[in-house]
């Protein structure tokens, strides 16, 4: 049970994008199309923001958007706005088991 | 619409048990898995534990097996979370989760519930 690796920060202007990666290996991220990212605004509850590594809830922006390659998941958050910044964390099925990434601190400039 | 209401956090000493209550609504409950989720304070998020929509099978993080125990209750659509010999490091607030399916996607999360295991 391995927390998946995720940058402890980024950044980017308004209007601009940025990427953010969460490194797992075979046994999660890289086994299964079952990654999701997850945003979480100061003292608020997490919210599903992507699901199945590339498909997004009802209500979400279409400028956020996941892909995956080999082991290592991305989100994508396309035309930053004030209000994205917030940590994001991504997380991956195991069998038996979900694991989080230990969290991206997004900080609109 | 969704709505999953924590309570029974609070403050309790090192070794004590403590039992947390998940209120569910605006769904059918008995139809999805659900989870525990925590996060302590200024920390990243921890998953806890699983249970299946029927209750039939169960699964745990290696920090609680042994010393947690979830259950449901699908006639009061109410989940649960049994913690016993509790340690500071499980002081976190505690989230109910709902699974929607396909690869555990954490659907709706409710607002949490404060443990603090302080002497």
């Amino acid at each position: 049970q391995s927390a998946l690796t995720q940058p402890p920060s980024a950044s980017g202007s308004p209007g601009q994008s940025v990427t953010i990666s969460c490194t797992g290996t075979s046994s999660d991220v890289g086994g299964y199309n079952y990654v999701s990212w997850y945003q979480q605004h100061p003292g608020k509850a997490p919210k599903l923001m992507i699901y199945e590594v590339t498909k997004r809830p009802s209500g979400v922006p279409d400028r956020f958007s996941g892909s995956k390659s080999g082991n290592t998941a991305s989100l994508t958050v396309s035309g930053l706005q004030a209000e994205d910044e917030a940590d994001y964390y991504c997380s991956s099925y195991a069998v038996n088991d979900v694991v989080f990434g230990g969290g991206t601190k997004l900080t609109v400039l | 619409q969704v709505q999953l209401v924590e309570s029974g956090g609070g403050v309790v000493q090192p070794g004590r048990s403590l039992r947390l209550s998940c209120a569910a609504s605006g769904f059918t409950f008995s139809n999805y898995g659900m989870h525990w989720v925590r996060q302590a304070p200024g920390k990243g998020l921890e998953w806890v534990a699983l249970i299946w929509f029927d209750g039939s099978n169960e699964h745990y993080a290696d920090s609680v097996k042994g010393r947690f125990t979830i259950s449901r209750d699908n006639s009061r659509t109410t989940l649960y979370l049994q913690m016993k010999t509790l340690q500071a490091e499980d002081t976190a607030v505690y989230y109910c989760v709902r699974d929607g399916g396909s690869g555990y996607r954490l659907d709706h999360w409710g607002q949490g519930t404060l443990v603090t295991v302080s002497s």
